[in-house]
């Protein structure tokens, strides 16, 4: 069973200081991993897919990178804005299927 | 920008009725997918659907739920006698092959009262 978990649970900066998000997975045999934005009481925003031959993904302010071998990947947020605001899932799929199983998320607060 | 919908937004209903929830995904799909969030827990996966069939569903997914895709673009999950845990954000996700990532719908808030 995979377990994802995500640290730390909750975090507040000021704006334009840069956002780092971890996650950890316990079974490392993933095809892929997938970031999602949540807004309150909203649906979930795909942010960035990393493949398991991957090491890192960009998309803007956005990067992820992905430690297969120790389980772990890592979502960073370069200057953070105050839109920048919710909730942010990691998700990994079970060994050998695609059903995600997903963290409980950091909740990130930019102050303006 | 091609999306999943789901209708509708919110649901509210009596516990021991049935309620369907709607999706239509993204229409070169071919992977289906129905998750649930209560109230401040984990986003947490029900079933998955491809080639007309359920090819995985979680131990949550019991008797009282059902999927069906009716037609080329609609998929849906019914349950069939609700209960007050039944109670929750419904997502339905869907993806195009298997290294591709899911998109998911903006979710059915049901609230069984």
């Amino acid at each position: 069973k995979q377990e994802v978990t995500q640290i730390p649970a909750a975090l507040s900066v000021p704006e334009g200081e840069n956002l780092v998000l971890n996650c950890s997975f316990t079974d490392s045999a993933i095809y892929n991993l997938q970031w999602f934005r949540q807004d309150p009481g909203k649906g979930l925003t795909s942010l960035l897919l990393i493949q398991s031959s991957q090491r890192e993904q960009t998309s803007g302010r956005l990067n992820a990178s992905l430690d297969k071998s120790s389980g772990r990947s890592t979502l960073y947020i370069a200057a953070s804005q105050p839109g920048d605001s919710a909730t942010y899932l990691c998700a990994a799929p079970r060994p050998n299927d695609y059903k995600l199983s997903f963290g409980a998320g950091t909740t990130v607060t930019v102050r303006a | 920008e091609p999306e999943v919908t789901q209708t509708p937004s919110h649901q509210v209903t009596q516990m021991g009725q049935e309620v369907i929830l709607r999706c239509v995904p993204i229409s070169n799909h071919l992977y289906f997918y129905w998750y649930r969030q209560i109230l401040g827990q984990k986003v947490e996966f029900l079933v998955s659907f491809y080639n007309n069939e359920i090819s995985e569903k979680s131990e949550i997914f019991d008797d009282q739920f059902s999927v069906e895709r009716p037609d080329g673009s609609n998929f849906t999950l019914k349950i069939r006698s609700t209960k007050l845990e039944d109670s929750a954000m419904y997502f339905c996700a869907s993806r195009v092959d298997s290294s591709y990532e899911q998109y998911f719908g903006p979710g059915t808030r049901l609230t069984v009262t």
